[in-house]
């Protein structure tokens, strides 16, 4: 069975502070993919990032950034300098190797950026 | 290329009452997927479709819900009757390929009153 574990449940930060939102995954596929999803208040569930397992790079894209390390079984995501505009639930995801595609989401951390 | 359609986008309705969501993929996915949203169970999968096939249905709650994809561009979920316990964000996803990011859309919020 696989498992997601977001343990942080609220993370509160005061604007331009960096913020990393743990992940901790649990698979017994090979091969898998990692997924991060941004849900704002309005309520969309956005597309951020799509890891595989094979690849272990970390991966910065602008302001955010995604550590992957399979020994650990975490898959984090930091973001630099935020913003109130990062407000918002953050979720992590998993899908498994085989067979179709489904995603196993975490619970969620919900990050409030105070100006 | 407009990303997923759903509708409604709110929907209140009695208990009692039928209550049908309607989801349009984006254009070429092969996979469409129904969540449903709640804040003490998460995001939860209901129902896939692989080329409008439904390949998993294990999380379909009971038999007061049904889904269908007559073709490749509509896909539906029903419930009939409706139940408070029924209220919830549902959102409907698609992706191209197995393992690919999933694209959600706006979800609708249904009331059951």
């Amino acid at each position: 069975a696989q498992k997601v574990t977001q343990a942080q449940t609220e993370i509160s930060v005061v604007e331009k502070e960096d913020v990393t939102l743990d992940c901790v995954y649990e698979t017994r596929d090979t091969t898998y993919y990692l997924f991060w999803y941004k849900q704002p208040p309005s309520g969309e569930l956005v597309f951020l990032i799509r890891r595989n397992s094979f690849d272990e790079q970390n991966e910065i894209s602008g302001r955010y950034s995604w550590n992957f390390q399979k020994s650990t079984s975490s898959f984090n995501f930091t973001i630099t300098a935020s913003q109130v505009v990062d407000s918002a639930v953050y979720f992590c995801a998993l899908s498994g190797g085989s067979g179709y595609s489904t995603l196993t989401f975490g619970k969620g951390t919900m990050l409030l950026v105070s100006p | 290329d407009a990303g997923v359609i759903q509708s409604p986008r709110h929907e209140v309705t009695e208990m009692g009452q039928e209550v049908t969501l309607r989801c349009k993929p984006i254009s070429g996915h092969d996979y469409l997927f129904w969540y449903r949203q709640t804040m003490m169970r998460g995001l939860e999968l209901l129902i896939y479709f692989n080329n409008n096939v439904p390949i998993d249905d294990s999380g379909m709650p009971e038999d007061r819900f049904s889904a269908k994809m007559p073709n490749a561009s509509f896909s539906t979920l029903k419930i009939q009757p409706s139940e408070p316990r029924d209220s919830a964000v549902y959102f409907c996803a698609s992706c191209a390929f197995s393992y690919n990011e999933q694209f959600f859309g706006p979800g609708t919020r249904l009331t059951v009153l």
